[in-house]
């Protein structure tokens, strides 16, 4: 079964430091890789997505993520964290052959420690 | 219009009232999803439409749930009978390609 897991619920950052949000998926066609973040009272908002190409990815808010087929995970990284990113991340992941159907992990909280 | 608009944004009604929710999508998007997160949860597909296709209705929880989409634009999610584990976050999101969505603010629903 198609499956997307971010394994840590919440994760505390001191501002500055580097950021790494992991997301692992479940099943082994080819998958199209997206990130999102809610703020709070916000609606969700894309960051970045991965559909073909380039296994390092570049979004917005100076975020990236890296597609790694051999360990099924698209990792979200920022070097430095600003107050303003604190909120909820959610990686999601689509398959041709689910009729490109988002499948979404739990999201992870993203706290930052002043 | 600019991006998706759901409303009201706040609903609160009694148990085993019935309950419409809105959805107007970005202007040309026909793709247009329905979700639901809970508390603490992720995103919870609920329903699907593309163009005049039948929706694929696959994450409709109960046969309470219903949702209609109007001349291809406006959606409405319709909730008869609720009940307090209806009580959530409703999501729309609309896209123009089957991948990217677009999402509205939400319509948080408490069930009393």
């Amino acid at each position: 079964a198609q499956s997307v897991t971010q394994p840590d619920i919440h994760i505390t950052v001191s501002e500055g430091a580097s950021l790494e949000l992991r997301c692992n998926y479940s099943y082994g066609a080819t998958p199209y890789l997206f990130w999102y973040v809610q703020s709070p009272g916000q609606g969700l908002q894309l960051l970045l997505k991965y559909f073909s190409g380039d296994t390092l990815v570049q979004g917005i808010k100076g975020i990236e993520a890296e597609f790694k087929r051999s360990q099924s995970s698209f990792n979200l990284r920022k070097p430095s964290v600003h107050w303003s990113d604190a909120a909820e991340y959610f990686c999601a992941v689509a398959w041709l052959d689910s009729n490109y159907q988002l499948i979404w992990g739990a999201g992870t909280k993203l706290i930052i420690k002043p | 219009g600019a991006g998706v608009s759901q409303s009201p944004s706040n609903k609160v009604t009694e148990k085993g009232k019935d309950v419409e929710l809105r959805c107007d999508p970005i202007s040309g998007h026909t793709a247009l999803y329905w979700y639901r997160q809970s508390l603490g949860q992720g995103l919870e597909f609920l329903i699907y439409f593309q163009g005049n296709s039948a929706p694929d209705k696959s994450g409709l929880p109960s046969d309470r749930f219903s949702a209609e989409r109007t001349g291809g634009s406006v959606s409405t999610l319709t909730i008869q009978r609720t009940q307090q584990e209806d009580s959530a976050v409703y999501l729309c999101a609309s896209s123009q390609t089957r991948n990217e969505q677009f999402f509205g603010p939400g319509t948080r629903l408490t069930v009393l």
